[in-house]
């Protein structure tokens, strides 16, 4: 089984400048994550989709950061205008779906992106 | 979701037990135990999770107390791959669709 896949691996970009990032999640799973890791810390949620629409983007700065999950499959994460503290790894994850148990709460992730923003 | 205290950081030696413990002790009926580690440069990966009995998989063993208001991920033989950082978190198991929420960890370095 394939796993969650991430790109690119490592970006570096300047301050005010745009980037992307790209997640394919795990065939089938209905829900991803976009979760944000700064260094020395646990991953902090980002946004959470089910199929294509969003469930969770209380966390996400709208004012700069904007994600979408088209056809309920990939999904990107913008950021525009980047900042210092956008430095940070962003870990994509996904899961079966929320009916399913205790069962459903086993997260897959991907190995992220590690953005440094100079 | 109720708040978990690990200790930020552990050692253990090459072959021997690695325990390490989480206390919840705000943690309700209907909330189970998980276990998550992260190795470096790596997504956190799952490891267990448990509502009231002890638990036991290819990967390691969790022990909860009776109470319910700690537990301890047990790793029987550890090796220098099971450096990482490992997070306890407790939740619902039926919370709707809200995701995990992470706390810090603890980081444990097994010494060869």
């Amino acid at each position: 089984e394939a796993g969650v896949a991430q790109s690119p691996r490592y970006k570096i970009i300047e301050k005010r400048q745009s980037v992307a990032f790209w997640c394919n999640p795990i065939s089938g799973h209905a829900t991803l994550y976009w979760y944000q890791q700064i260094l020395g810390q646990g991953p902090k949620l980002l946004i959470q989709f089910q199929n294509n629409g969003v469930v969770d983007d209380s966390q996400l700065p709208k004012d700069r950061f904007s994600a979408e999950r088209l056809k309920g499959v990939d999904s990107t994460l913008k950021i525009q205008p980047a900042k210092l503290e956008d430095s940070a790894v962003y870990l994509c994850a996904s899961s079966p779906g929320p009916d399913r148990g205790a069962t459903n709460e086993k997260l897959f992730f991907g190995s992220g992106t590690q953005l440094s923003v100079l | 979701d109720a708040k978990t205290t690990q200790p930020p950081s552990m050692d253990c030696a090459e072959g021997r037990a690695a325990n390490l413990p989480c206390n919840h002790s705000t943690i309700s009926g209907n909330e189970y135990v998980y276990w998550y580690r992260q190795i470096h440069s790596q997504g956190p990966q799952y490891i267990i999770h448990g509502l009231k009995n002890n638990e036991t998989n290819e990967m390691a063993s969790l022990i909860i107390t009776e109470d319910r208001k700690s537990s301890t991920l047990i790793l029987p033989h550890a090796t220098l791959r099971d450096t990482a950082v490992y997070y306890c978190i407790v939740r619902v198991a039926s919370a709707g669709r809200r995701a995990l929420t992470f706390g810090s960890g603890t980081r444990l370095q097994v010494q060869p």
